[in-house]
C-alpha cells in the first residue's frame, strides 16, 4: 500500500526567509503524481504545486518549487522569500496513474512570523 | 472559472437533525469526492463518483451517511440523523480524466463546516 509520510509537524519561518518542507512516499508504482496543497485558517485546500513521476525536471510555481528525488522517493517543497500569507498546514499527497484517490500525509505547520 | 461551490459553508444543528451539503463540481470535470476533516483523523476520503455514478463508497462511517449525483452539476451528501461525532469540515473536491493516468490533480471547493450539538 502507498503511504505518505511528513515527519515535520510544525515548522516556522522568518519573513523573507526561505524554508523547506519534507515529504516520503512508499511505493511500487511507476507512474505517478505528487502533490502539495495548502490549508490557510480559511481552511481552504489550495494546489501549490504538482509534479508528474516521469518528469525529471523539478516543477516550480513563483516563489515554490520541489526537489524531487524519485529514487530515494522523496519530494520537498521549498519556499523561497516567504510571505506571512504563506502561514497555513500544507499537506503532501500521492496519486497513482492507476487509481483515482489521493493518498495525503499528515501535513506540516508551517508559521511565518514578521 | 468558478471553482467547486459547495454550501453552506456553516451549519449548526442538533443531534438527531438531518443535514445535506451540496456541492456543485467544476463544469466539465467527471469526477467528484467528498472528504471530511477531523483533527482526530485528518482527511478521509467518504466516497467519490465518475460520471454521476458511485465508484468507491467504504469510506462512508455508517448507513447514516449516504451521497447522491443526480447530474453533473450537482452532489449532495446527507448525514440523517446527524451526531456531535459528525462535526468535522466537509470538503467536496472534482477532478478530469486524464488521457496518460484515470484522473488527474483534485480541485477542493471551500468546505463546509459542520457543529452538530
Amino acid at each position: 500500500a502507498q503511504t505518505v509520510t511528513q515527519s515535520q509537524p510544525e515548522m516556522s519561518v522568518q519573513e523573507a526567509e526561505t524554508v523547506t518542507l519534507s515529504c516520503t512516499y512508499d511505493t511500487s508504482e511507476n507512474n505517478y503524481y505528487l502533490f502539495w496543497y495548502k490549508q490557510p485558517p480559511s481552511r481552504q485546500m489550495i494546489l501549490v504545486i504538482r509534479q508528474e513521476a516521469y518528469k525529471q525536471q523539478n516543477a516550480t510555481e513563483n516563489r515554490f518549487s520541489v526537489n524531487f528525488q524519485k529514487a530515494a522517493k522523496s519530494f520537498s517543497l521549498k519556499i523561497s522569500d516567504s510571505q506571512l500569507g504563506d502561514t497555513a498546514m500544507y499537506f503532501c499527497a500521492f496519486m497513482s496513474y492507476n487509481t483515482d484517490k489521493l493518498i495525503f500525509g499528515t501535513g506540516t505547520r508551517l508559521q511565518v512570523f514578521p | 472559472d468558478a471553482g467547486v461551490i459547495q454550501s453552506p459553508r456553516h451549519e449548526v444543528t442538533e443531534m438527531g437533525q438531518e443535514v445535506t451539503l451540496r456541492c456543485k463540481p467544476i463544469s466539465g470535470h467527471d469526477y467528484l469526492f467528498w472528504y471530511r476533516q477531523t483533527m482526530m483523523r485528518g482527511l478521509e476520503l467518504l466516497i467519490y463518483f465518475n460520471n454521476n455514478v458511485p465508484i468507491d463508497d467504504s469510506g462512508m462511517p455508517e448507513d447514516r451517511f449516504s451521497a447522491k449525483m443526480p447530474n453533473a452539476s450537482f452532489s449532495t451528501l446527507k448525514i440523517q440523523p446527524s451526531e456531535p461525532r459528525d462535526s468535522a469540515v466537509y470538503f467536496c473536491a472534482s477532478s478530469l480524466t486524464s488521457g496518460r493516468s484515470r484522473t488527474d490533480t483534485q480541485y477542493f471547493g471551500p468546505g463546509t463546516r459542520l457543529t452538530v450539538l
